[in-house]
């Protein structure tokens, strides 16, 4: 099973709607969460990185949450534009070796 | 300042050959990871260098290899190529040490194997 699960899979929004992307894990001890933006074919960029102590990060009309208790996170995106369509990947630092678990991340399309 | 930088941006290959990636890292970072990306799959972590040694490794076979040169840039190697290889392959770099590490990722290469 995947220590990141992100959902939904895929969404269509109309340009200028928000939408809010969801990111639950199980990684043990956590270290901290980023979530990445992928466009398609092209390398992931980040958006934000949150630790423990921080529960919620904004980076332009990106606004991350993070409930470490119940171990879940959010991307909400503010007045959607037709460039955020991309591919929304969550990543979890933690565990024993402190590695980087993916998830499979969340596919936006954006419509005029 | 040149970020991530990766090479070739694409390429093809047939069943049984070898490959070789590149990449050179944001200047100032010293490590390197290799993560390979299939279609509609978030990205699988193979390897990570540092001081020119392997120091984590995911889960794959043996017929995946990497080096870290001097000068901090590596290479992925993979041998024996299978049809399941067909990939995007990340490099990420990150700096020294110093506490919650942000990478950078390259842009990819995207590997086809016939």
């Amino acid at each position: 099973k995947n220590q990141v699960e992100q959902s939904p899979q895929s969404l269509i929004i109309l340009e200028g709607k928000n939408c809010t992307l969801q990111c639950n894990y199980t990684v043990s001890p956590f270290s901290n969460l980023r979530w990445y933006k992928q466009d398609t074919g092209r390398g992931p960029v980040s958006l934000t990185i949150m630790t423990f102590s921080e529960n919620t990060k904004s980076n332009g009309r990106y606004t991350a949450t993070l409930d470490a208790d119940t171990k879940q996170s959010s991307l909400h995106i503010t007045a959607s534009q037709l460039s955020d369509s991309a591919s929304y990947i969550c990543v979890v630092s933690g565990g024993r070796n402190n590695r980087l678990a993916f998830g499979k991340g969340n596919q936006v399309v954006v419509i005029p | 300042d040149a970020g991530v930088t990766q090479s070739p941006t694409h390429l093809i290959k047939t069943r049984g050959q070898q490959v070789t990636l590149r990449c050179s890292p944001k200047s100032g970072h010293d490590t390197v990871s290799w993560y390979q990306q299939a279609l509609g799959q978030g990205p699988q972590f193979i390897f990570q260098y540092y001081e020119e040694e392997e120091r984590q490794r995911g889960n794959f076979p043996d017929r995946f290899s990497g080096h870290q040169f001097p000068n901090y840039s590596s290479e992925l190697n993979v041998n024996a190529l299978l049809l399941g290889d067909s990939a995007l392959y990340l490099c990420a770099s990150s700096p020294p040490d110093r506490g919650v590490k942000t990478q950078y990722f390259g842009p990819g290469t995207r590997l086809l194997v016939l």
